[in-house]
């Protein structure tokens, strides 16, 4: 265990639907983030929050809306998703906020949602 | 293109065997070089973080070295046990890049028999 926990741990959607995904961190973690991973792909960053405040959005389409209401929560929510976008979402946090100048710690990941898009 | 590239994307040992795989990544611009280790319907965990070129890190049976001028990783694990199957992944931290941007590779899928 992580500390890490996402739900659902799998979801089947239409194409007209609209789903979030969910995590949660305990960790008193500052750093959250978004991982797609697609058959023979490697993890993909998709966005990344510090202290609550998007840093980063690896240009990934707006049919893909990240939410951060607090540091223990994040959300992806999902509408209007194609059959190309079936894959495993990972969420991961780290111990810190982002500090321009140094890098990060190592990422707590989540045991992803497996989505599939039909 | 920023590419992290790993080999062998799959490796199968017997118990006992010694193993070890490369984590290749640009050199330029280098930040931090992470390893993580997948199990199969588990979470990525984070084994070691390296930032330092020459840097050489242990967590048991397993250990890295990181060469950041030539822009290598080499991941060992001595003694393999049938739990030590999983995929290791590592994934580059370049300065310059975006805060918290980890580029990965595929892996290296690693199956150990007993």
């Amino acid at each position: 265990e992580t500390g890490v926990t996402q739900t659902p741990r799998h979801l089947v959607m239409g194409m007209t639907n609209k789903k979030s995904l969910k995590c949660e961190q305990h960790l008193g973690h500052n750093a959250m983030y978004w991982y797609k991973q697609s058959a023979k792909k490697p993890l993909e960053l998709m966005f990344v929050y510090s202290l609550e405040e998007r840093v980063e959005n690896n240009s990934v389409p707006s049919r893909f809306s990240p939410e951060c209401p607090n540091s223990s929560h994040l959300f992806l929510h999902l509408h209007t998703l194609q059959p190309e976008d079936s894959a495993l979402y990972l969420c991961a946090s780290s111990p810190r906020e982002l500090i321009p100048g140094q890098p990060t710690r190592e990422q707590y990941f989540g045991p992803g949602t497996r989505l599939t898009v039909t | 293109i920023l590419n992290v590239e790993q080999s062998p994307q799959s490796l199968h040992v017997q118990e006992g065997d010694s193993t070890n795989f490369t984590c290749s990544f640009p050199s330029s611009n280098f930040y931090a070089l992470h390893w993580y280790r997948w199990e199969t319907a588990k979470s990525p965990e984070a084994l070691f973080v390296m930032t330092l070129n020459g840097d050489e890190k242990k967590k048991g049976r397993i250990s890295a070295t990181l060469n950041t001028k030539e822009g290598y990783s080499y991941l060992y694990i001595k003694g393999s046990q049938p739990e030590d199957s999983a995929t290791y992944l590592c994934a580059w931290e370049n300065y310059g890049g975006s805060q918290g941007n980890l580029i990965f590779g595929k892996g290296t899928k690693l199956s150990v028999k007993p």
